[in-house]
């Protein structure tokens, strides 16, 4: 079956530490996002890229980075220049058009310890 | 710039009603797509329904339906006949580039 896996659903970072998370597609789509959400708000957007070897900033992109190396894959690395970083964090593909939906993965719930 | 806005932070429903969830949005673009997902409590966002902005009718999927009215910019979502299992956060989605999304509406659905 197609999907979207994202790996850990739980994780814990230390103050100073860097973490990554995984985000592994089969959809063969060409766009990849990450978007953070706090509690009772709304999804904002980290990271995306449309192809591969190529990605762009989103609105919060400050204390992230990304890679694109394949299509397959998009990890999110959290640094430690993200001073607050405990959040849920969303990742989704889908086909480059306006008119396609997001397919989502289930999510990393990260918390700063 | 985009904007997306909805305004119900909470809504109840009772079981078998119709509830309609608002959103409207703001874009100078003339083409765009909007999206509802549906957030259950475990966390996973699922999509819905789209309706693209020439789309003349109203996009209808099962017991989802959106009212979208364009010189209005809202995209209004609604659901029939609730059951229980609609209790959720639903969220309003636009996209032009990547999608930008709405603050979200909490529904529960009462026995």
């Amino acid at each position: 079956d197609g999907g979207i896996t994202q790996s850990p659903k739980y994780l814990f970072r230390k103050e100073g530490q860097n973490v990554t998370l995984s985000c592994e597609q089969n959809l063969n789509h060409d766009a990849m996002y990450w978007y953070r959400q706090d509690p009772g708000q709304g999804l904002r957007l980290i990271y995306y890229s449309q192809i591969v070897n190529d990605f762009q900033k989103g609105d919060i992109a400050e204390g992230y980075s990304v890679s694109r190396e394949k299509k397959e894959s998009f990890p999110l690395t959290v640094t430690s220049a993200q001073k607050n970083p405990t959040a849920f964090y969303l990742c989704a593909s889908s086909a480059d058009r306006v008119s396609y939906g997001y397919t989502f993965g289930s999510g990393t719930r990260l918390t700063v310890v | 710039a985009q904007k997306i806005t909805q305004t119900q932070p909470g809504m109840f429903v009772q079981e078998k009603e119709a509830v309609t969830l608002d959103c409207t949005y703001d874009t100078s673009d003339p083409s765009y797509g909007l999206f509802w997902y549906k957030q259950p409590s475990s966390g996973e966002m699922i999509f819905l329904i789209y309706q693209g902005s020439y789309d003349q009718q109203n996009a209808t999927e099962g017991r989802y339906s959106l009212n979208f009215q364009k010189a209005r910019k809202s995209a209004n979502l609604v659901i029939s006949a609730s059951q229980l299992g609609d209790s959720a956060m639903y969220f309003c989605a636009m996209r032009e580039g990547p999608s930008i999304f709405g603050q979200g509406t909490e529904l529960s659905v009462k026995p």
